[in-house]
């Protein structure tokens, strides 16, 4: 198994649809996220999930939304997207170390498109 | 200002040659600094963490100058599959927020 694994790989949905995202991390990690990354622009983080408590949203609209049942899995829901949402969802995992931080390790990505 | 600033590039250098990027952050309180290679339409992977005495891995140093708050990358003779985009990473946690930050990446093209 690979450290982070996102499915679906790609996805197309249009504005009225509702789809998930799903990340599994094998890493043993305490911190799970979702980036965002469109093009030509830095990944914008999204929200952040330490024990699988919600410890921050980076002011995403309520289109988008996280769930995280457990330190191993983390869903992101999505409904009634706009076109500007189309872009490379990143999954992410790391070891919180206190006041220092563990390098990321990243999922595959899902590619979003939508119509 | 931007909270972690690099030059976009794309440099563009021959097989052998040396090159440095630079990094800049405003958080004068960040501790985890790290360096990310990501190539064209995947995930950014870890290409090294940078500490403060500055550090080595094969054709790469990584350096960290905290007066002048800015990180550094060097690769020594570059190959083709080094081209890429090279991601600075630094943390924020002065902020109170909880994750690392991102620059918008170096381009790097290596020409045969």
């Amino acid at each position: 198994e690979t450290g982070v694994t996102q499915t679906p790989r790609h996805l197309v949905m249009g504005m009225t649809n509702k789809k998930s995202l799903k990340c599994e991390q094998h890493l043993g990690h305490n911190a799970m996220y979702w980036y965002k990354q469109s093009a030509k622009k830095p990944l914008e983080l999204m929200f952040v999930y330490n024990f699988k408590e919600q410890t921050e949203n980076n002011s995403v609209p309520s289109r988008f939304s996280p769930e995280c049942p457990n330190s191993s899995h983390l869903f992101l829901h999505l409904h009634t997207l706009q076109p500007e949402d189309s872009a490379l969802y990143l999954c992410a995992s790391s070891q919180e170390l206190g006041q220092r931080y563990s390098p990321l390790h990243f999922g595959n990505g899902t590619r979003l498109t939508v119509t | 200002r931007k909270e972690v600033e690099q030059d976009p590039g794309p440099f563009n250098v021959p097989e052998g040659a040396t090159v440095a990027f630079n990094c800049t952050y405003s958080n004068s309180a960040s501790q985890s600094f790290f360096w990310y290679r990501q190539d064209c339409r995947k995930e950014p992977k870890l290409l090294m963490s940078v500490y403060s005495s500055g550090n080595e891995d094969g054709r790469f140093t990584a350096q960290l100058n905290r007066a002048s708050q800015y990180i550094s990358l060097l690769i020594r003779d570059s190959k083709l599959s080094d081209s890429a985009t090279y991601l600075c990473v630094v943390n924020e946690r002065d902020t109170g927020r909880r994750a690392l930050t991102f620059g918008s990446g170096t381009r790097l093209q290596v020409q045969p």
